[in-house]
Protein backbone atom coordinates (compact mmCIF):
# COMPACT_ATOMS: atom_id res chain seq x y z
CA UNK A 1 0.00 0.00 0.00
CA UNK A 2 1.32 3.22 -1.15
CA UNK A 3 2.22 5.41 1.89
CA UNK A 4 1.20 9.44 2.49
CA UNK A 5 3.24 11.08 -0.80
CA UNK A 6 4.50 14.90 0.32
CA UNK A 7 6.74 17.61 -2.57
CA UNK A 8 9.03 19.04 -2.23
CA UNK A 9 11.17 17.42 0.58
CA UNK A 10 13.31 20.59 0.76
CA UNK A 11 12.65 24.22 0.13
CA UNK A 12 14.78 26.94 1.46
CA UNK A 13 12.97 30.41 0.59
CA UNK A 14 14.11 34.30 1.30
CA UNK A 15 11.14 35.88 3.40
CA UNK A 16 8.49 37.69 1.81
CA UNK A 17 8.14 35.09 -0.62
CA UNK A 18 5.80 32.07 -1.33
CA UNK A 19 5.88 28.51 -1.16
CA UNK A 20 3.22 25.72 -2.21
CA UNK A 21 3.45 22.28 -0.47
CA UNK A 22 2.07 18.99 -2.73
CA UNK A 23 0.27 16.43 -0.31
CA UNK A 24 -1.14 12.82 -1.95
CA UNK A 25 -2.60 10.85 1.09
CA UNK A 26 -3.42 7.49 1.42
CA UNK A 27 -5.77 5.94 -1.25
CA UNK A 28 -9.86 5.59 0.36
CA UNK A 29 -8.12 8.35 3.33
CA UNK A 30 -11.15 10.57 3.81
CA UNK A 31 -9.24 13.01 6.53
CA UNK A 32 -6.30 15.05 5.80
CA UNK A 33 -4.01 17.09 7.78
CA UNK A 34 -1.66 19.54 7.43
CA UNK A 35 1.01 19.98 10.87
CA UNK A 36 3.77 22.22 11.29
CA UNK A 37 6.71 20.53 13.28
CA UNK A 38 9.21 23.27 14.86
CA UNK A 39 12.70 22.12 15.68
CA UNK A 40 12.40 20.64 19.09
CA UNK A 41 8.59 20.42 19.50
CA UNK A 42 5.83 18.03 18.67
CA UNK A 43 3.45 18.06 15.57
CA UNK A 44 0.86 21.28 15.78
CA UNK A 45 -2.15 20.80 13.95
CA UNK A 46 -2.68 23.66 11.35
CA UNK A 47 -5.69 21.86 9.25
CA UNK A 48 -7.61 18.89 9.12
CA UNK A 49 -10.08 18.10 6.37
CA UNK A 50 -12.58 16.17 5.85
CA UNK A 51 -12.99 14.98 2.29
CA UNK A 52 -13.27 18.21 0.90
CA UNK A 53 -14.39 20.05 3.74
CA UNK A 54 -12.64 21.88 6.64
CA UNK A 55 -13.10 20.45 10.31
CA UNK A 56 -10.61 22.38 12.17
CA UNK A 57 -8.25 25.35 10.56
CA UNK A 58 -8.42 27.09 14.40
CA UNK A 59 -4.41 27.57 14.43
CA UNK A 60 -4.02 27.90 10.75
CA UNK A 61 -2.56 31.75 10.49
CA UNK A 62 -5.02 32.59 7.92
CA UNK A 63 -3.38 36.16 7.21
CA UNK A 64 -0.44 33.82 5.51
CA UNK A 65 -1.08 30.20 5.29
CA UNK A 66 -3.92 28.99 2.70
CA UNK A 67 -4.81 25.26 2.48
CA UNK A 68 -7.27 23.49 -0.01
CA UNK A 69 -8.61 20.01 -0.64
CA UNK A 70 -9.28 19.78 -4.22
CA UNK A 71 -11.82 16.83 -5.07
CA UNK A 72 -11.33 15.37 -1.74
CA UNK A 73 -8.06 14.08 -2.92
CA UNK A 74 -4.88 15.41 -2.82
CA UNK A 75 -4.17 19.09 -0.74
CA UNK A 76 -1.61 21.64 -1.29
CA UNK A 77 -0.80 24.06 1.53
CA UNK A 78 0.68 27.41 0.35
CA UNK A 79 2.54 30.24 2.39
CA UNK A 80 2.31 33.74 1.41
CA UNK A 81 4.48 35.76 2.31
CA UNK A 82 6.69 33.48 4.65
CA UNK A 83 7.93 34.66 7.43
CA UNK A 84 11.44 33.41 9.46
CA UNK A 85 9.15 31.76 12.23
CA UNK A 86 7.94 29.67 9.61
CA UNK A 87 11.09 27.40 8.96
CA UNK A 88 9.56 24.29 10.04
CA UNK A 89 8.70 20.58 9.06
CA UNK A 90 5.47 20.40 7.12
CA UNK A 91 4.12 17.27 7.87
CA UNK A 92 1.00 15.69 5.74
CA UNK A 93 -1.08 12.76 7.05
CA UNK A 94 -4.15 10.59 6.47
CA UNK A 95 -6.26 8.66 7.90
CA UNK A 96 -9.64 6.60 7.69
CA UNK A 97 -11.60 8.40 9.56
CA UNK A 98 -14.49 7.37 12.40
CA UNK A 99 -12.93 3.72 11.55
CA UNK A 100 -13.35 1.42 14.77
CA UNK A 101 -10.09 0.81 14.35
CA UNK A 102 -9.67 4.33 16.06
CA UNK A 103 -8.40 7.43 14.19
CA UNK A 104 -4.81 6.33 13.36
CA UNK A 105 -2.54 8.64 11.52
CA UNK A 106 -0.59 8.20 8.78
CA UNK A 107 2.58 10.19 8.41
CA UNK A 108 4.46 11.48 4.86
CA UNK A 109 7.97 12.38 5.77
CA UNK A 110 7.03 15.70 5.51
CA UNK A 111 8.69 19.21 3.56
CA UNK A 112 11.41 20.94 5.12
CA UNK A 113 11.20 24.73 4.96
CA UNK A 114 14.01 26.96 5.71
CA UNK A 115 13.02 30.57 5.57
CA UNK A 116 16.57 33.34 5.35
CA UNK B 1 -9.51 20.55 25.44
CA UNK B 2 -7.36 17.82 25.79
CA UNK B 3 -3.91 18.10 26.55
CA UNK B 4 -0.48 16.06 26.44
CA UNK B 5 2.45 16.44 28.70
CA UNK B 6 5.89 14.20 28.19
CA UNK B 7 7.27 15.17 31.65
CA UNK B 8 11.09 14.35 29.70
CA UNK B 9 12.53 16.33 27.05
CA UNK B 10 15.29 13.86 26.80
CA UNK B 11 16.17 10.18 28.09
CA UNK B 12 19.65 8.96 27.54
CA UNK B 13 20.19 4.78 28.56
CA UNK B 14 22.76 2.23 28.05
CA UNK B 15 22.34 -0.16 25.18
CA UNK B 16 20.42 -3.28 26.85
CA UNK B 17 19.18 -1.28 29.62
CA UNK B 18 15.35 -0.64 30.24
CA UNK B 19 13.76 2.36 29.63
CA UNK B 20 10.23 4.39 30.71
CA UNK B 21 9.15 7.75 28.57
CA UNK B 22 6.37 9.38 30.16
CA UNK B 23 2.89 10.76 29.10
CA UNK B 24 0.22 12.54 31.14
CA UNK B 25 -2.85 13.77 29.29
CA UNK B 26 -5.69 16.00 30.51
CA UNK B 27 -9.21 15.85 28.52
CA UNK B 28 -12.79 15.90 29.53
CA UNK B 29 -14.25 13.18 27.69
CA UNK B 30 -13.09 9.68 26.79
CA UNK B 31 -10.21 9.47 24.24
CA UNK B 32 -7.50 7.32 22.13
CA UNK B 33 -3.80 7.37 22.90
CA UNK B 34 -1.01 6.99 20.56
CA UNK B 35 2.35 6.46 20.42
CA UNK B 36 4.60 7.38 17.73
CA UNK B 37 8.16 7.13 16.64
CA UNK B 38 10.08 9.23 14.80
CA UNK B 39 13.92 8.80 13.55
CA UNK B 40 16.05 11.29 11.88
CA UNK B 41 14.79 12.77 8.78
CA UNK B 42 11.73 10.68 8.27
CA UNK B 43 7.91 11.45 8.93
CA UNK B 44 6.00 10.04 12.32
CA UNK B 45 4.84 6.31 12.71
CA UNK B 46 2.54 4.40 14.52
CA UNK B 47 4.30 2.01 17.78
CA UNK B 48 1.29 1.55 19.62
CA UNK B 49 -2.38 2.47 20.32
CA UNK B 50 -4.81 2.43 23.29
CA UNK B 51 -8.65 2.49 21.60
CA UNK B 52 -10.51 0.47 24.39
CA UNK B 53 -10.28 -3.06 26.70
CA UNK B 54 -6.87 -4.15 28.15
CA UNK B 55 -5.18 -1.06 29.70
CA UNK B 56 -1.30 -3.01 28.69
CA UNK B 57 -1.04 -2.35 24.87
CA UNK B 58 2.02 -4.22 23.03
CA UNK B 59 3.50 -2.26 19.70
CA UNK B 60 5.87 -3.15 17.31
CA UNK B 61 9.61 -3.02 18.32
CA UNK B 62 9.35 -4.52 21.78
CA UNK B 63 7.05 -1.36 22.75
CA UNK B 64 4.71 -1.69 25.60
CA UNK B 65 2.29 1.11 27.21
CA UNK B 66 -0.08 0.93 29.97
CA UNK B 67 -3.73 3.34 30.25
CA UNK B 68 -4.15 4.13 33.83
CA UNK B 69 -7.09 6.32 33.76
CA UNK B 70 -7.00 7.42 37.48
CA UNK B 71 -3.53 9.09 36.99
CA UNK B 72 -4.55 10.00 33.18
CA UNK B 73 -1.24 8.88 32.23
CA UNK B 74 0.23 6.59 29.26
CA UNK B 75 3.38 5.56 29.99
CA UNK B 76 6.14 3.47 27.29
CA UNK B 77 8.05 1.19 28.04
CA UNK B 78 10.39 -1.42 26.81
CA UNK B 79 12.34 -4.13 28.85
CA UNK B 80 15.84 -4.15 26.73
CA UNK B 81 16.38 -1.28 24.40
CA UNK B 82 19.23 -1.26 21.49
CA UNK B 83 21.26 1.45 19.64
CA UNK B 84 18.51 1.64 16.78
CA UNK B 85 15.80 2.88 19.23
CA UNK B 86 17.42 6.12 19.16
CA UNK B 87 14.35 8.93 17.97
CA UNK B 88 12.14 10.97 18.73
CA UNK B 89 8.84 9.46 20.55
CA UNK B 90 5.81 11.43 20.78
CA UNK B 91 2.38 11.00 22.87
CA UNK B 92 -1.22 11.74 21.44
CA UNK B 93 -4.04 11.85 22.49
CA UNK B 94 -7.69 11.53 20.29
CA UNK B 95 -10.49 13.34 21.59
CA UNK B 96 -13.40 11.53 20.98
CA UNK B 97 -15.26 14.33 20.35
CA UNK B 98 -16.56 15.87 17.03
CA UNK B 99 -13.64 15.92 14.57
CA UNK B 100 -11.63 13.34 16.71
CA UNK B 101 -8.69 16.23 17.31
CA UNK B 102 -5.44 14.63 17.78
CA UNK B 103 -3.04 16.92 19.95
CA UNK B 104 0.87 15.68 19.90
CA UNK B 105 3.33 16.00 23.00
CA UNK B 106 6.47 18.12 22.65
CA UNK B 107 8.33 14.66 22.11
CA UNK B 108 10.80 13.14 23.96
CA UNK B 109 14.48 12.07 22.85
CA UNK B 110 16.01 8.58 23.30
CA UNK B 111 19.59 8.17 23.19
CA UNK B 112 20.52 4.94 23.64
CA UNK B 113 24.61 4.51 24.23
CA UNK B 114 26.60 1.66 24.02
Amino acid sequence: EAGVAQSPRYKIIEKRQSVAFWCNPISGHATLYWYQQILGQGPKLLIQFQNNGVVDDSQLPKDRFSAERLKGVDSTLKIQPAKLEDSAVYLCASSLDHSPSGNTIYFGEGSWLTVV
Amino acid sequence: AQSVTQLDSQVPVFEEAPVELRCNYSSSVSVYLFWYVQYPNQGLQLLLKYLSGSTLVKGINGFEAEFNKSQTSFHLRKPSVHISDTAEYFCAVSDLSGGFKTIFGAGTRLFVKA
